[in-house]
């Protein structure tokens, strides 16, 4: 059974304070990788899909990047706008993790 | 922006009620799914369908039943509402050959049985 593992389940960060969220998975044969932002009380909003090891990439402060068992988010000099929940899920089933909830203080 | 709605937005309704909630999207999309989500948890599939008549059960057991006979609809019914019903439900849809593949979510609904 697919599995997706979201670590840490929360993380404080003070803005500039640069860092990495992951999400580790077991799959049968990645169809692909997702990585979405979910604020309070709305839907998840697409940020990236990664189909293949090695495969990155960016959009504004934040960089997603693809192993064989794994994906980082990487995010530089977070601003406090960057407080939400991070979802990252897999393949076409889009089985999700349960998020990292991200909080930057200014 | 996302053309996917939700409605109603919030609900607040008895046990034993019946209930549908309401997805449509304008954006021609042929694949679309319901998730439920409970605060600070996973989302988890409950249902989806790839196109006109075609309906599925997702991975998380369900009480709920689902129809698409418009390609830009997709109501879910709940035929006896219960407190254990509580939770967030979220519709989504994608196109088959995005380049992303992604999904656009709705606003979702916030369902309460009391």
């Amino acid at each position: 059974e697919d599995q997706v593992t979201q670590s840490p389940e929360a993380l404080r960060l003070q803005e500039g304070e640069s860092s990495s969220l992951n999400c580790s998975y077991t799959v049968s044969g990645l169809r692909g990788l997702f990585w979405y932002r979910q604020d309070p009380g709305k839907g998840p909003e697409f940020l990236f899909t990664l189909y293949s090891a090695g495969e990155e990439k960016e959009k504004e402060r934040l960089k997603a990047t693809l192993t064989k068992k794994e994906s980082f988010l990487h995010i530089t000099a977070p601003k406090p706008e960057d407080s939400a929940t991070y979802l990252c899920a897999v393949s076409d089933d889009m089985r999700f993790g349960a998020g990292t909830r991200l909080t930057v203080k200014p | 922006e996302a053309d996917i709605y939700q409605t109603p937005r919030y609900l607040v309704i008895g046990t034993g009620k019946k209930i549908t909630l309401e997805c449509s999207q304008t954006m021609g999309h042929d694949k679309m799914y319901w998730y439920q989500q409970d605060p600070g948890m996973e989302l988890h599939l409950i249902h989806y369908s790839y196109g006109v008549n075609s309906t599925e059960k997702g991975d998380l057991s369900s009480e709920s039943t689902v129809s698409r006979i418009r390609t830009e609809h997709f109501p879910l019914t709940l035929e006896s509402a219960r407190p254990s019903h509580t939770s967030q439900y979220l519709c989504a849809s994608s196109a088959p050959r995005a380049l992303n593949n992604e999904q656009f979510f709705g606003p979702g609904t916030r369902l309460t049985v009391l």
